[in-house]
């Protein structure tokens, strides 16, 4: 059975600090996400991965993916209020019945 | 990029009615799509996958009799919270794939 697995759950900081978001899947898949969730809303699709070494970037985010490892990590660089949301990492079910399945989520919250 | 929308985004009902989803995609066409519920601080739980022509499938411990899903075309799929309870107070939030997955704003549901 395919799992997520993210660390930390919740994480507190302080704006302008660095902080990386672990994701650990436990067997091989075609592709990774990263999603973001601000309260009362759906899922905000961040970053898509697909291949071993990939890293992309949006602002003050980057993602990058180590096949190899299983895993995935989502930088923040000099972090910013805005930044609060729970973010969610997920990895293409490997019975190529387009389901995802999803980690639990870690909590953001930046301290101004 | 594709769009799913879902309606309503928020409903209020009361015990012992029923209460109707709709999620559609709106410049594609979806032979699947799947219905996802969220507690607060909790990560996305996958109910049923909506397969266009053939009965839904259900994940373990979902009750297939109380959420009635029925994928109507290419572009709908309904779910019906029947008998519907407090405890079924939930955001529930579709999705389609197409090449990467999209997600609908979501449904917030409070049952009185």
């Amino acid at each position: 059975e395919l799992k997520v697995e993210q660390n930390p759950l919740f994480l507190s900081m302080q704006e302008g600090k660095n902080y990386t978001i672990y994701c650990n899947y436990s067997t091989t898949s075609d592709r990774l996400y990263w999603y973001r969730q601000d309260p009362g809303k759906s899922l905000e699709s961040l970053f898509v991965l697909l291949s071993n070494g990939a890293v992309k970037q949006e602002g003050r985010l980057m993602a990058s993916l180590d096949t190899k490892a299983r895993l995935s990590t989502l930088h923040i660089t000099a972090a910013v209020h805005d930044l609060s949301a729970t973010y969610f990492c997920a990895v293409d079910s490997t019975n190529r019945d387009d389901k995802i399945i999803f980690g639990k989520g870690t909590r953001l919250h930046i301290l101004p | 990029g594709a769009v799913v929308s879902q309606h309503p985004s928020w409903v209020i009902c009361k015990s012992g009615t029923s209460v109707k989803i709709e999620c559609r995609s709106l410049d594609f066409q979806a032979t699947t799509m799947f219905w996802y519920r969220q507690f607060p601080k909790q990560s996305l739980m996958l109910m049923a996958t909506s397969n266009e022509g053939s009965k839904a499938t259900y994940e373990q411990g979902v009750e297939k009799d109380k959420f009635l899903i029925n994928h109507a075309s290419l572009t709908l799929s309904t779910l019906t919270v029947t008998s519907a309870h407090p405890e079924d107070s939930s955001f529930y939030i579709c999705s389609a794939p197409r090449r990467a997955q999209y997600f609908g704003p979501g449904t917030r549901l409070t049952v009185t």
